[in-house]
């Protein structure tokens, strides 16, 4: 099974600053999706940036950005100029090839992310 | 753009009680997910469905059911209901037929169901 592991439960940076958020997981596919959704104090679920694992380029959308080391295992994600509604708890999700039972989000713990003004 | 719909948004009920949440994907999309979060934990992926069949199971308990109709939308049936039900469940959408597993999820604002 899939395991994801945030270690940081809390993290906070001031605002227009950049912050990077980890994400590390384990698994033996070689081919499978990673993405970062965003949880405020609305408890919506929003998704913010995705990454494909066969791609090498790292994804971006607008000020988030991803920094993928296949080989280590590690999805982390940047957030330039932070602003003051990028706070909110953010989740780091695996899910594997298609097939079977691989559709499935698997989620990280979270990080709560708070962007002091 | 659509989003997935979730009904109720709020829910109370008493231990025992039986509960129906409601969940209406994204036009189009052939795929329904069911999570439930538990105060300050992750989601935890409970059942799916894909072309109205159940698609996966995960930590579902025996007391909860659901189903994906033939307009697609999916209801999560729960009862005997205990004080641990007490969760934001979130239903999620996407679409993968022709093996798109590619797309991504899209979540529901959540039905958030406190058991008294």
């Amino acid at each position: 099974a899939q395991t994801v592991t945030q270690s940081q439960p809390e993290m906070s940076v001031q605002e227009a600053e950049t912050v990077t958020l980890s994400c590390t997981y384990d698994t033996s596919e070689n081919n499978y999706y990673l993405f970062w959704y965003k949880q405020p104090p609305s408890r919506q679920m929003i998704l913010v940036i995705r990454q494909e694992a066969y791609k090498q380029q790292n994804a971006t959308e607008n000020r988030f950005s991803v920094n993928f080391q296949k080989a280590a295992k590690s999805f982390s994600l940047k957030i330039s100029d932070s602003q003051l509604g990028d706070t909110a708890m953010y989740f780091c999700a695996f899910k594997g090839p298609s097939g079977g039972s691989n559709y499935k989000l698997t989620f990280g713990k979270g990080t709560l992310l708070t962007v002091n003004p | 753009a659509a989003g997935v719909i979730q009904s109720p948004r709020h829910l109370i009920k008493e231990k025992r009680e039986t509960a129906t949440l409601k969940c209406y994907p994204i036009p189009r999309h052939d795929t329904v997910y069911w999570y439930q979060q538990g105060p300050g934990q992750d989601p935890q992926f409970l059942i799916s469905f894909y072309e109205k069949m159940q698609s996966d199971k995960g930590s579902i308990p025996d007391r909860f059911s659901a189903q994906q109709f033939s307009d697609y939308h999916s209801e999560l049936n729960m009862s005997s209901l205990e004080l641990g039900d007490s969760a934001l469940y979130f239903c999620a959408s996407s679409y993968r037929t022709g093996g798109k597993s590619n797309q991504p999820q899209h979540f529901g604002d959540g039905t958030r169901l406190s058991i008294l």
